[in-house]
């Protein structure tokens, strides 16, 4: 079964500061990777979607790569906003599923 | 367009009752997912329908769960018998249909919180 590792699993940076995600999964046979934001007590929204092919995508001051071979992607935040503060998760599409991450919290201080 | 909508956005039940939930997906996605999602974990995956049959059903945890979509568009996630431990929240998302097997970006709706007492 396919398990999907994010870490750290909470960061904290002042405004302005870059910085860099971690998701990492066992079973390298996806077809593509999803990152997603989500806030308190609401839903997932769609930030980046990876096909196993490509090498990363970028949205803004997003950035998200993908190694399928070693099992991990990143995803680069440029220039971090306090309306960046959210918990984000990385899922893999394995087959008809998609396997998520437990989510790494994001606290960007003003 | 409309996003995906969920109802109700909050259900609270006693434990042994039988509960219905609601996704209305994106005009013209055919792919619909559901999920669970306990507090500090990410979603864990339940069922997915394509069109209105489920394709994969592998993540639902017992009998006591059963999803609908009969004409390909909303679905509804029933559960009979809930117990405590069936408080979580449900998460609904929808995508176009996939391409070589390799599912789409996917949308997600707001959730139903449900609260077994």
């Amino acid at each position: 079964k396919q398990e999907v590792t994010q870490i750290p699993a909470a960061l904290s940076v002042p405004e302005g500061e870059n910085l860099v995600l971690n998701c990492s999964f066992t079973d390298s046979a996806i077809y593509n990777l999803q990152w997603f934001r989500q806030d308190p007590g609401k839903g997932l929204t769609s930030l980046l979607l990876i096909q196993s092919s490509q090498r990363e995508q970028t949205s803004g001051r997003l950035n998200a790569s993908l190694d399928k071979s070693s099992g991990r992607s990143t995803l680069y935040i440029a220039a971090s906003q306090p309306g960046d503060s959210a918990t984000y998760l990385c899922a893999v599409n394995t087959g008809n599923q998609f396997y998520f991450g437990t989510g790494t919290s994001l606290t960007v201080i003003p | 367009g409309a996003g995906v909508s969920q109802t109700p956005s909050n259900k609270v039940t006693e434990k042994g009752k039988y509960v219905e939930l609601r996704c209305d997906p994106i005009s013209g996605h055919t792919a619909l997912y559901w999920y669970r999602q306990s507090l500090g974990q990410g979603p864990e995956f339940l069922i997915y329908f394509q069109g209105t049959g489920a394709a994969d059903d592998s993540g639902l945890p017992n009998d006591r769960f059963f999803a609908v979509r009969p004409e390909g568009s909303v679905s509804t996630l029933k559960i009979q018998r809930t117990e405590r431990g069936d408080s979580a929240v449900y998460l609904c998302a929808s995508s176009l249909m996939p391409v070589s097997g390799s599912h789409n970006e996917q949308f997600f709706g707001p959730g139903t919180r449900l609260t077994v007492l």
